[in-house]
Parts: structure tokens; C-alpha cells; sequence
């Protein structure tokens, strides 16, 4: 069964940095793409960047282009957000999901900025 | 980048009604389209892919149907389960773009 568990959530001020991880099981992790998504408080899904199972091919939002930066490690079955220079709309609950279709999601993890 | 309109935002049904909810992209994207269902609170499940392709142990009360662009997805006999947001999403090009989702509320 693939599962994906997301952490490093928390409180920031604007202008500031947080980094989430990922973990992933059941599945053969080095092969397959992975995504990150988000949904604000009392809104709907937004899809924030993927990532080719080599790390060769990266894909952002125009909203979050040059502020975050997804990244994995395959040898630890990890996938990674950086988020750079964070604003308040940035807040939200934070998904990783397996595959670049988003195929099996986690819990999530939140980032609130304030 | 391609829009997607979901419709209707809303939707009050009653258990065993017939269902359908659409979203229409605003550019062809040929059969790349998913259906999650989110409950809330909960992390969003997708219930199908490739437009009509049923994600395993999805109940087969579940269809989807479509390409181009115009897409539904009909549940056939609510159950109460089955209230939920839903929401497209269109993974034919990037970035990629979910439709604003339909809330279906018990009647």
C-alpha cells in the first residue's frame, strides 16, 4: 500500500523560510513522479510543483515560481518543499501525493504565515 | 493557462439520486483529467483517472466520462458516504489546475 506522510509544518512570518518532507512507502520511489499541492483555509486545491522520479524535470505554479523549490532524495524515499520568502497567502495545508497525477495523497501538514 | 469551470459550485441531493457534476476545460486536454473526492477535514481521494478510469476499490456507483473539453462525473445511487467536495483536475499541461470544486450536501 503506497503512503506518503508529510512534516516540517509551523508558524513564520512573512518573509520567512520553512522547509516540508515528505516520506513515501510501497512504492518503487526513484520511478515515480511526486507532487506537492495546498489548500488555503476554507478554499479549494491548488497544485504547487512536481517532480520527475531523477529530479531531472521540475514543474511550479507562476505563484510560487523562484520562492519554492521542490527537491528529493531518492535513497531516503523523500521528497522536499523549500519555501523562500513566504507571504500570507502562502498559508495553507500543504499535500504531498504520489505520482505527477496525484494519485494518493497524505494528511498534509500546515504552514501558517503571520 | 487552462481553466477549468466546475458546475454546479453546489449541490443539495437526497440518498439514491442520480448525480452528475461537470467541468469544462478552457483548452482540449484530451482524456487528462482526474476526480478526487475530499472530505472534510480529510485529505483528497482520487476516485478516477484518465478521465473514466475507475481508481481501484472506488465503488463502481462512480463514473466519469468525457474528453476534450468536457468532462462529468455522475454518481449513479448517493449514499451517505458519498457527501463530499469534489474536484477536477487537468494534468495536460502545466501548470496543472483543479476546477473550483462542488460541494454535494445532503437534501
Amino acid at each position: 500500500e503506497v503512503q506518503v506522510v508529510e512534516s516540517g509544518g509551523g508558524l513564520v512570518q512573512p518573509g520567512g523560510s520553512l522547509t516540508l518532507s515528505c516520506a513515501a512507502s510501497g512504492l518503487p520511489f526513484a520511478n515515480f513522479w511526486m507532487t506537492w499541492g495546498r489548500q488555503a483555509p476554507g478554499k479549494g486545491l491548488e497544485w504547487v510543483a512536481n517532480i520527475k522520479g531523477d529530479g531531472s524535470e521540475k514543474h511550479y505554479v507562476d505563484s510560487v515560481n523562484g520562492r519554492f523549490t521542490i527537491s528529493r532524495d531518492n535513497a531516503k524515499e523523500s521528497l522536499y518543499l523549500q519555501m523562500n520568502s513566504l507571504r500570507a497567502e502562502d498559508t495553507a495545508v500543504y499535500f504531498c501525493s504520489s505520482g505527477g497525477h496525484m494519485d494518493v495523497w497524505g494528511k498534509g501538514t500546515t504552514v501558517t504565515v503571520s | 493557462d487552462i481553466q477549468m469551470t466546475q458546475s454546479p459550485s453546489s449541490l443539495s441531493a437526497s440518498v439514491g439520486d442520480r448525480v452528475t457534476i461537470t467541468c469544462r476545460a478552457s483548452q482540449g486536454i484530451r482524456n487528462n483529467l482526474g476526480w478526487f473526492q475530499q472530505k472534510p477535514g480529510k485529505a483528497p481521494k482520487r476516485l478516477i483517472y484518465a478521465a473514466s478510469t475507475l481508481e481501484s476499490a472506488v465503488p463502481s456507483r462512480f463514473s466519469g466520462s468525457g474528453s476534450g473539453t468536457e468532462f462529468t462525473l455522475t454518481i449513479s445511487s448517493l449514499q451517505p458516504e458519498d457527501f463530499a467536495t469534489y474536484y477536477c483536475l487537468q494534468h495536460n499541461s502545466y501548470p496543472y489546475t483543479f476546477g473550483q470544486g462542488t460541494k454535494l450536501e445532503i437534501k
